[in-house]
């Protein structure tokens, strides 16, 4: 099963501007992660935040995590053409007594030139 | 260091027929997992080792997908009979342990296409 829902689906920017991604999720979690994923490729780690963090920076990317309500957003600043990809989130939820993520459908970012 | 090594790259097999995939993870780490990709949709997992032992294979169809991590380092994923619903892009990952502080290291994947 699938706890992560990422919005939007699909998002269509130019190079410069800021995109915004937001993942949903049901269950209690440890951690929750973001992944790249290019076309054909395999996923590539983005960030790593706790559930006892609320923000977390790493170069142009922002994620924030709410556990109150069960969400998490990330943002990348001045985007480039080479952020096009798909971006998925991954929750590690707590009921497991070890590391499994489950992914979301991930939100296909476009970014033109 | 090296990343995660998959093989092959791609495969086209007619229904019926068994498929085999190898990944050899990131030198040390304990964990490795095989997730299944279907186009459009988020990786699912399959099955979590645990040096050589299974951790989780809930998801994984047991009528038809069988893995195996000999002596706890490479591993390999079996498909016997395929059918055309098993297209997919099959990755593997690895992580130091089975409680995860960096993330998880994916290989570049085995695109399947059973026709």
């Amino acid at each position: 099963s699938q706890q992560g829902e990422e919005d939007p689906q699909a998002l269509s920017i130019q190079e410069g501007e800021n995109a915004t991604m937001n993942c949903s999720y049901k269950t209690s979690i440890n951690n929750l992660q973001w992944y790249r994923q290019n076309s054909g490729r395999g996923l590539v780690h983005l960030i790593l935040i706790r559930s006892n963090e609320r923000e977390k920076h790493s170069g142009r990317l922002r994620v924030t995590l709410d556990t109150s309500k069960k969400s998490s957003s990330l943002l990348i600043t001045a985007s480039r053409a080479a952020d096009t990809a798909s971006y998925f989130c991954a929750t590690d939820p707590i009921e497991s007594g070890y590391s499994t993520l489950t992914f979301g459908k991930g939100t296909m970012l476009l970014v033109s030139p | 260091e090296a990343g995660v090594a998959q093989s092959p790259r791609y495969k086209i097999i007619e229904k019926r027929q068994s498929v085999a995939f190898w990944c050899n993870p990131i030198s040390g780490h304990a964990t490795l997992y095989w997730y299944q990709q279907i186009l459009g949709q988020g990786p699912k997992l399959l099955i979590q080792f645990q040096n050589n032992g299974v951790v989780d294979d809930s998801q994984l169809p047991k009528d038809r997908f069988s893995a195996e991590r000999l002596k706890g380092v490479d591993s390999t994923l079996k498909i016997q009979p395929a059918k055309l619903e098993d297209s997919a892009v099959y990755l593997c990952a690895s992580s130091e342990g089975q409680y995860v502080r960096h993330g998880y290291t994916f290989g570049s994947g085995t695109r399947l296409t059973v026709v």
